[in-house]
């Protein structure tokens, strides 16, 4: 399958500074790249939806200055939480669809965001 | 807008067991698929097996199998032969068709967790 790697792995930051999370898709040209959040034991909610060279979409009740979403090329998608809080503590996880009817989405590996 | 159920938080199966794990989901589309994501303690999600609601063969991949009753909206996976590294958290997932804004997304059921005993 394809490979879809994320960056950081793990970060801690303290209340109210930006992390900025990496979504790659390393060996084909991503369109579009979704990114999900989830909370420990429970499932994965999708928070938005990424397409390169336009601005992202994003689900209901997810604070689109708050999470800010850059899908500047084929390759690569950005997810920046600005001002983060404790609440924002999580784990964030990335996919990537190469397009096509019958496509499959891969996912990244997950970037676990700790707040202090 | 589709919704997914996975009833069973947690099952338990012994090694070289079969297991079933239930999901159901609710949608008015008539085009869509179905698919089984594996998430093992390292979190990174696994496509286990697709099904296309187009095709009325039940998918199969090696110790995998589903069980697709459409009119039922029923969609289960059993796991045969069932191996300790089989251990895992499993969602079920629903994407519709072609075209739409939502094109692509995936719907998580609430997962279950599958404990193999040796």
């Amino acid at each position: 399958g394809a490979v879809v790697s994320q960056h950081p792995s793990r970060v801690i930051c303290k209340s109210g500074t930006s992390v900025k999370i990496e979504c790659r898709s390393l060996d084909f040209q991503a369109t579009t790249m979704f990114w999900y959040r989830q909370f420990p034991k429970q499932s994965l909610m999708l928070m938005a939806t990424s397409n390169e060279g336009s601005k992202a979409t994003y689900e209901q009740g997810v604070e689109k200055d708050k999470f800010l979403i850059n899908h500047a090329s084929l390759t690569l998608s950005t997810l920046t939480v600005t001002s983060a809080h404790p609440e924002d503590s999580s784990f964030y996880i990335c996919s990537t669809r190469a397009g096509g009817r019958a496509d499959t989405q891969y996912f990244g590996p997950g970037t676990r965001l700790t707040v202090l | 807008a589709q919704t997914v159920t996975q009833s069973q938080p947690e099952m338990s199966v012994q090694e070289a067991e079969t297991v079933t794990l239930s999901c159901t989901y609710d949608t008015s589309e008539s085009d869509y698929y179905l698919f089984w994501y594996k998430q093992p303690p390292s979190r990174q999600m696994i496509l286990v097996i697709r099904q296309e609601a187009y095709k009325q063969q039940n998918a199969t991949e090696n110790r995998f199998s589903v069980n697709f009753q459409k009119a039922a909206k029923s969609f289960s996976l059993k796991i045969s032969d069932s191996q300790l590294g089989d251990a895992a958290m499993y969602f079920c997932a629903y994407r519709r068709g072609v075209g739409g804004t939502s094109y692509g997304k995936l719907t998580f059921g609430q997962g279950t967790i599958l404990t193999v005993h040796p």
